[in-house]
């Protein structure tokens, strides 16, 4: 079927330890999409990329960097995680068009950082 | 900028009950407008969306719900609950012409006891 895949599912690293998150989808979006969401939150957006165009929030802080190698695969790359960095990760992906957009969601990487 | 509200952060009920969530947002231009269900331990998955045409629309599991422009507000419904109900729910508005991002609303607990 085709889906949004995060991997890993569940990720444990130390304060400072650069760490990678992993996106992929089959179902050739235009669009990725990371958010943050923390615990009894409502989903906070990272950056997205439309295409090959990144697009970074204002509020997401330098520690955060993403990558699009390619349409099917996106990463998050945290540079130094510290303890308010704990949430889990959602990847989503669309295919935006005209005035049409609607994303479907991947099952989060779930980060803890000890 | 745009917001999204929810009204209710908890909502118990027994099953056979009727359930409505209200969402309301601030933007004025183009959106779509998405119901999301968060079950426990899972994915977010898609429940529903309004792009145009009908204001009333119906999505998985027996769930429908109302767009009124005249009120902003795009309200969930589901007549008779299933314990199995028993999720977070997020309206989320994806606005365009302002940085067509999806802007999610604070999230609604249910607890649908049998």
């Amino acid at each position: 079927d085709a889906m949004v895949i995060q991997n890993p599912r569940y990720q444990v690293t130390q304060f400072g330890k650069p760490v990678t998150l992993s996106c992929s989808q089959t179902l050739n979006h235009n669009v990725m999409y990371w958010y943050q969401q923390k615990s009894s939150q409502a989903p906070k957006l990272l950056f997205h990329y439309y295409d090959k165009d990144f697009n970074n929030e204002a509020d997401t802080p330098d520690n955060f960097q993403s990558r699009r190698p390619n349409t099917s695969f996106c990463f998050l790359d945290i540079r130094s995680p510290g303890l308010g960095d704990a949430a889990m990760y959602l990847c989503a992906t669309s295919r935006r068009s005209g005035t049409t957009d609607t994303q479907y969601f991947g099952p989060g990487t779930r980060l803890t950082v000890l | 900028a745009q917001s999204v509200s929810q009204h209710n952060h908890h909502v118990i009920l027994s099953e056979a009950a009727s359930l409505e969530l209200g969402c309301n947002y601030s933007y004025g231009g183009t959106v779509n407008l998405f119901w999301y269900v968060q079950y426990p331990g899972q994915h977010l998955q898609l429940l529903l969306k309004y792009f145009s045409g009908d204001p009333l629309v119906k999505g998985i599991k027996g769930f429908e719900a109302e767009f009124i422009k005249s009120k902003f507000s795009f309200n969930l419904r589901k007549p008779s609950v299933q314990w199995s109900d028993t999720a977070e729910y997020f309206c989320a508005v994806n606005t365009f012409g302002a940085g067509n991002k999806l802007t999610f609303g604070g999230g609604t607990r249910v607890l649908v006891k049998p």
